[in-house]
C-alpha cells in the first residue's frame, strides 16, 4: 500500500526556519497537502496544492515540490506553531485513488 | 462558510457496527467534491477511511474496505460511515471533512467496549 514518510520531529528555536519534509513515489505526480493539528483540535489546512496557502493562514507558512519529496517550511517559527503536521497525498491508482496522510512531525519551538 | 457535523453513538459493543452521520451546511452535498472519513486513535495520527461523491461513487482505504460502507443522502444534505466487526483498536476520534479544501467536522470519540 502507498506510504508518506515524514519525520517524527522537527525542533527549532523561535525565529528559526522549520522544514518538514514528506516522502513519496507519487508525489511527482499528485499534489501534496499539509495540515496543522494541535492538541485536541481538528487539523488545519495550511497548504494546498502543493504550494498554495489558504486565507487566513499566515505567509510564514510556504510549501514546495519536487521530485519524490514536499515540503513544508515554516520561515521564522513562532512558539504558536508549535503542533503536529501531517501530510496527505493520493497514490497513481487510476479509477480508485488511496489517499493517505504521512505518520505526521511533531514540531517543537523553543 | 462550509460547516460538518459529526453525530453518532460514542459506544460501540465489539463485534458491532459503528454508525456515524455527518451533517453538511452552509454548501451543498450536491457540489463538485468528495466528502471523507478520517479517524485518528488516541495519541495517534491520522487515517484516511475513504470518500464519496454525491453520485455515490466511493474511494476506500483498502485496509478497511471489508468492512467500511460510506453513503449519501443527498435529501438531509448528510452523509454517513458504517464500519463492522468493530474491535478495540477501532477506538478513535472519528472526523468527516472535505479534505483538500480543508472543512472538517470537530471530530467524534467512538470508543469500542463492552
Amino acid at each position: 500500500s502507498y506510504e508518506l514518510t515524514q519525520p517524527p520531529s522537527v525542533s527549532v528555536s523561535p525565529g528559526q526556519t522549520a522544514r518538514i519534509t514528506c516522502s513519496g513515489d507519487a508525489l511527482p505526480k499528485k499534489y501534496a497537502y499539509w495540515y496543522q493539528q494541535k492538541s485536541g483540535q481538528a487539523p488545519v489546512l495550511v497548504i494546498y496544492e502543493d504550494s498554495k496557502r489558504p486565507s487566513g493562514i499566515p505567509e510564514r507558512f510556504s510549501g514546495s515540490s519536487s521530485g519524490t519529496m514536499a515540503t513544508l517550511t515554516i520561515s521564522g517559527a513562532q512558539v504558536e506553531d508549535e503542533a503536529d503536521y501531517y501530510c496527505y497525498s493520493t497514490d497513481s491508482s487510476g479509477n480508485h485513488p488511496n489517499w493517505v496522510f504521512g505518520g505526521g512531525t511533531k514540531l517543537t519551538v523553543l | 462558510q462550509v460547516q460538518l457535523q459529526e453525530s453518532g453513538p460514542g459506544l460501540v459493543k465489539p463485534s458491532g457496527t459503528l454508525s456515524l452521520t455527518c451533517a453538511v451546511s452552509g454548501g451543498s452535498i450536491s457540489s463538485s467534491n468528495w466528502w471523507s472519513w478520517i479517524r485518528q486513535p488516541p495519541g495517534k495520527g491520522l487515517e484516511w477511511i475513504g470518500e464519496i461523491y454525491h453520485s455515490g461513487s466511493t474511494n476506500y482505504n483498502p485496509s478497511l474496505k471489508s468492512r467500511v460502507t460510506i453513503s449519501v443522502d443527498k435529501s438531509k444534505n448528510q452523509f454517513s460511515l458504517k464500519l463492522s466487526s468493530v474491535t478495540a483498536a477501532d477506538t478513535a476520534v472519528y472526523y468527516c471533512a472535505r479534505i483538500t479544501s480543508g472543512y472538517w467536522g470537530q471530530g467524534t470519540l467512538v470508543t469500542v467496549s463492552s
